[in-house]
């Protein structure tokens, strides 16, 4: 079981570009989200989603996309990188969106 | 919206002390909190959690207490460790439309002295 992984580690992105986050899981969970960690600040909720083609927005959603096809995979993309989405991006999936489990994380620079 | 406080931000204690962190939360319809526990370079993991039925939940060293009507919840850790040091973070979760949305404290860094 190799839980949930988050593919890249680390990534630098000039402003305007865009990208995706790649989220995985191997529990079989319905539940994933996607959360952002910045410096001094808990973590705060982007999207989640509670199904294949099933999503719903979070605290911060603007400037972030997210679909699902597949139990398994819950990518976040990037359409247009600004400087205020510097942060550690956490994926998160839970059988019943109360107990959670993260992966490791992705550390997005945007100069 | 929710807004969770946590108190205090950095805490130092000497090892086999215990150590206590504080919540409070705004929103009276949340109704279920957990507490992570995140080291250097990883995911926050879940240590413990409580729900709004419940006033008190332990585990082995680790135990939770919930004052619904006071809105606080406090993570009590005995007899600490030094691989005990890490950062905490506590959340409120309540039921909107699909599952349980979270919003986090912003965390406590626990330092234990060997």
């Amino acid at each position: 079981n190799a839980g949930v992984t988050q593919t890249p580690k680390f990534q630098v992105l000039k402003t305007g570009q865009s990208m995706t986050l790649q989220c995985a899981q191997d529990m079989n969970h319905e539940y994933m989200s996607w959360y952002r960690q910045d410096p001094g600040m808990g973590l705060r909720l982007i999207h989640y989603s509670v199904g294949a083609g099933i999503t719903d927005q979070g605290e911060v959603p603007n400037g972030y996309n997210v679909s699902r096809s597949t139990t398994e995979d819950f990518p976040l993309r990037l359409l247009s990188a600004a400087p205020s989405q510097t942060s550690v991006y956490f994926c998160a999936s839970s059988y019943d969106s109360y107990e959670q489990y993260f992966g490791p994380g992705t550390r997005l620079t945007v100069t | 919206g929710e807004n969770v406080e946590q108190h205090p931000s950095t805490l130092s204690v000497q090892e086999g002390d215990s150590a206590v962190i504080k919540c409070t939360y705004s929103d009276s319809a949340s109704n279920y909190f957990p507490w992570y526990k995140q080291e250097l370079g990883k995911g926050p993991q879940l240590i413990i959690d409580i729900r709004s039925n419940v006033g008190e939940k332990k585990d082995q060293r680790i135990a939770v207490t919930l004052n619904k009507t006071a809105k606080h919840f406090s993570l009590h850790i005995t007899e600490t460790q030094p691989e005990d040091s890490a950062v905490y973070f506590c959340a409120a979760g309540k039921w909107k439309n699909y599952g349980q949305n979270f919003v986090f404290g912003p965390g406590t860094r626990l330092s234990v002295l060997p």
